[in-house]
Order: C-alpha cells, then structure tokens, then sequence
C-alpha cells in the first residue's frame, strides 16, 4: 500500500507556464516532506523540503505549500523552462530519519 | 559536486554470479543508509536500511539472504547481489540523511544500473 499518493502521473506544460503536483499521505507522524527530481539514468536530486510546522515554502522557482489539516502537500514550479523537465517525485519520512516513503512520481515535459 | 557517491554506475553480470555495489558519503558521516530499487518509469521502493555496526534491516518482502547489505564504517555501505539473475536486473540507489551543519537533508547517490545477463 503506498503511504504517499502522487498526481498527476504527467503533465505538459508550455514554457513559461506553471507546473503542479499533488501529493497526499496517510500517516500523521510524517514530518518531513521533500521534493525530488530525477532525470533518466540518475539519482534523485533534493529540489525542497518542508516540515509540518511550516505552510509555504519557497526556494526560487519552487514553492511547497503545506496543508496538514488535509494531509496534503504541492509542487508548484514557477516559470516552467524546458530543463525542467524530468520526473518529480514526492517524499515522506518519520521518526527513523532519512527512511523516505515515495510517491508514484510525475513524468513533467516543458515544450519550448 | 555529489555528496553520496555510488559505485559502479553500471555493471553487467551473468547470471548466478554476486555482484557488490558500494555507497560512500564523501563528506559527512551516516551512521545510517538506505538502499532502494527503481525499475523503468516506477518510484522508488526501499529495499532495506544499512546500520554502521550492525545488522541491516529490511523491508517486507525483500530477501536479505538474496541483498546482503554491510555497513562496515561510518562512511560506507555496500550492497551485494548474491546469485543474481535476470529479474535482479534494476536501478539500485542508495541514500544517505545529512544531520550536519547543512542542516537535516538526505542525499541521494548517483544510482547503480545493474544487468544480469
């Protein structure tokens, strides 16, 4: 049973644009939750994180928005540019650090 | 540049033979790694958590007698594939959470593609 609940599964979106991914967990002793972006044939890289006391947060073009009554979490990327486009994954952890729970991920293509 | 560094990046095997693949934090010390598996276009699923010192544990379903995982200092972690066979062939990545002056960040290695052939 997946703990963390990605969507969409992929998105297009034209340069310039915005991009945003949803995801949603379960457990409430999550308390961490980081974005990840992987492009084919690497590892995932850190893009943002956010803990639960916290509603936003923005780190240039990427902003998390935090909502914990709802046990939900975005990505939105701002000004979508074409080197943006990879899989982004969300990310859960609790108590054991570091011991991530995955979304499904989020194919996201940016045309020029 | 990569704070977690994996080793190989790619390797190719036949099958039966154990291939070992090594996870190394270039800059911090982690008394705990994580291994997971990644296959084509799927998210990552955790296969086990490395302990400096001890024993590994594992996740549901994942054959420890199969993964053999050693966390033999505060700074390596190795994973080997005993026997392995075709269906072993995967993306195998490793991770390692940061407690440092950075602040608390998990940081990925590279990834390992493994072929059994």
């Amino acid at each position: 049973q997946q703990q963390v609940k990605q969507s969409p599964q992929s998105l297009i979106v034209q340069k310039g644009g915005i991009s945003i991914i949803n995801c949603a967990y379960e457990n409430t002793a999550f308390d961490y939750f980081p974005w990840y972006q992987q492009f084919p044939g690497k590892g995932p890289a850190l893009l943002i994180a956010i803990r639960p006391d916290v509603s936003e947060k923005k780190e240039g073009r990427f902003t998390i928005s935090f909502n914990k009554s709802a046990k939900q979490f975005s990505l939105h990327i701002m000004d979508s540019q074409p080197g943006d486009s990879a899989t982004y994954f969300c990310a859960a952890s609790m108590g054991s650090w570091g011991k991530l729970q995955f979304g499904a991920g989020t194919q996201v293509v940016v045309t020029p | 540049g990569a704070v977690v560094s994996q080793h190989p990046s790619r390797v190719i095997c036949k099958s039966g033979t154990s291939v070992k693949i090594e996870c190394r934090s270039l800059d911090f010390q982690a008394t705990t790694m994580f291994w997971y598996r990644q296959f084509p276009k799927q998210s990552l699923m955790l296969m086990a958590t490395s302990n400096e010192g001890s024993k590994a544990t594992y996740e549901q379903g994942v054959e420890k007698d199969k993964f053999l995982i050693n966390h033999a200092s505060l700074t390596l972690s190795t994973l080997t594939v005993t026997s392995a066979h075709p269906e072993d062939s995967s993306f195998y990545i490793c991770s390692a959470p940061d407690r440092g002056p950075r602040g608390n960040t998990i940081y990925f290695g590279e990834g390992s593609w493994l072929t059994v052939v």
